[in-house]
This record gives C-alpha cells, sequence and structure tokens, in this order.
C-alpha cells in the first residue's frame, strides 16, 4: 500500500515560470492537505481539499498560487509567476476523512527558483 | 484562531539521557487532537505520538510519552534513553476541523 506520493522531489524554475507540484494521496484517503515549509521554519498550512471542493483556503496567498484535487487523479498545487520568495519545501498530506486525524505525509517537493 | 507555541529552538543531550521539549497551544475548541512529529535531515514528516483531547490518559510509544495538562493547554513530549537517531526537528502540532497546525519546532541533537 504506497504512501503519499509527490512529485516530482526537486523543481527548479526560472522567476517568472509556473511550478505544477502533484499529490497523490493513500488509498482510501479523500482529503488532502498543502503545506509550506520556508528553510529553517516550520509547517504552514495552506489549503485543505476534498475531491472537488476545497474546504479551507485561508492559509494561500491571494496571488499566483492555487489548487485543486479533481474527481480522478492527484492534487495539484499551482504556483504562477513564481519568484525567489517561493522556494521552499512544499508537503502534501492525506487523511480518510473529516473526523479520522490518521495523517501520511509525501516526502515534499523542494521548489527552487533562480 | 488556534497558535501552537514551542519555545525550545534547540535541545541537546546525551546518548540514553532523558529530554523534555515543551508546546503551548491555545484554543477554544473543545475536541481537538495534539501531534508530535521528528523530520529528520531527510525532511520525511514522521508522527511520533497522538492525543485525543478527550482522553485524560497521557500517549506512550515506545521511549516517547507526552504529559497533557489540558487545562494549562500544555503538551510536553518526554524522549528517554536517546538514542542518535533521535537526532531531528520535532514539531508540535493541533488539529481540529481537518487541518494540522504546527509549532515552530524545536532541534534536538543527541550527542555521543
Amino acid at each position: 500500500n504506497a504512501g503519499v506520493m509527490q512529485n516530482p522531489r526537486h523543481l527548479v524554475r526560472r522567476r517568472g515560470q509556473e511550478a505544477r507540484l502533484r499529490c497523490s494521496p493513500m488509498k482510501g484517503h479523500s482529503h488532502v492537505y498543502w503545506y509550506r515549509q520556508l528553510p529553517e521554519e516550520g509547517l504552514k498550512f495552506m489549503v485543505y481539499l476534498q475531491k472537488e471542493n476545497i474546504i479551507d483556503e485561508s492559509g494561500m496567498p491571494k496571488e499566483r498560487f492555487s489548487a485543486e484535487f479533481p474527481k480522478e487523479g492527484p492534487s495539484i498545487l499551482r504556483i504562477q509567476q513564481v519568484v525567489r520568495g517561493d522556494s521552499a519545501a512544499y508537503f502534501c498530506a492525506s487523511s480518510p476523512g473529516q473526523g479520522d486525524y490518521g495523517y501520511t505525509f509525501g516526502s515534499g517537493t523542494r521548489l527552487t527558483v533562480v | 484562531a488556534q497558535t501552537v507555541t514551542q519555545s525550545q529552538p534547540e535541545m541537546s543531550v546525551q546518548e540514553a539521557e532523558t529530554v523534555t521539549l515543551s508546546c503551548t497551544y491555545d484554543t477554544s475548541e473543545s475536541n481537538y487532537y495534539l501531534f508530535w512529529y521528528k523530520q529528520p535531515p531527510s525532511r520525511q514528516m514522521i508522527l511520533v505520538i497522538r492525543q485525543e483531547a478527550y482522553k485524560q490518559q497521557n500517549a506512550t510509544e515506545n521511549r516517547f510519552s507526552v504529559n497533557f495538562q489540558k487545562a494549562a493547554k500544555s503538551f510536553s513530549l518526554k524522549i528517554s534513553d536517546s538514542q542518535l537517531g533521535d537526532t531531528a526537528m520535532y514539531f508540535c502540532a493541533f488539529a481540529s476541523w481537518g487541518k494540522l497546525q504546527f509549532g515552530a519546532g524545536t532541534q534536538v541533537v543527541v550527542t555521543p
């Protein structure tokens, strides 16, 4: 039973390009969460999604960032027109559903903007 | 809004000794969960221990145990018989209504 799969593991983008980060939740999990970890800091909540629904996006920057979790396929975190300050590790976690706090984390995607 | 505070940026402990990491939180929720996660240099987030707020008994997982003081909103982690492999960042986290919120972390360094 594969865990939470994130890809790519490392992503390098030039300023102004788009970054797409993918997260496939654990089998049987229908809830996905995205977190950002800046160097030497803790994980900051970004967005919480169910299939085809955004439940809580209170941690998402208002511009350039978007997330989706379609009916089929992985969850995608999209960052448009990346800037140096977007360089960070982005983690995805999944859980079976609301009320079940059995979170499983992926290994993260390290985004470097040059 | 909930907040999680870890006031110790770094702790050093010798092998086989015991270290205690502090965590306090603030919430108006009555039902919630508390967690300690470990992040070694590999960056993988590893669950160490979990506590449901409605349970009075402190959770224990092998060498890891917590002291949960609900009234004081305190959730400390004790690592007993420390091993070199325990060297990592340790994050305290709070969850209610789905999302996890993390503290800033405590770097634990275990020395021979």
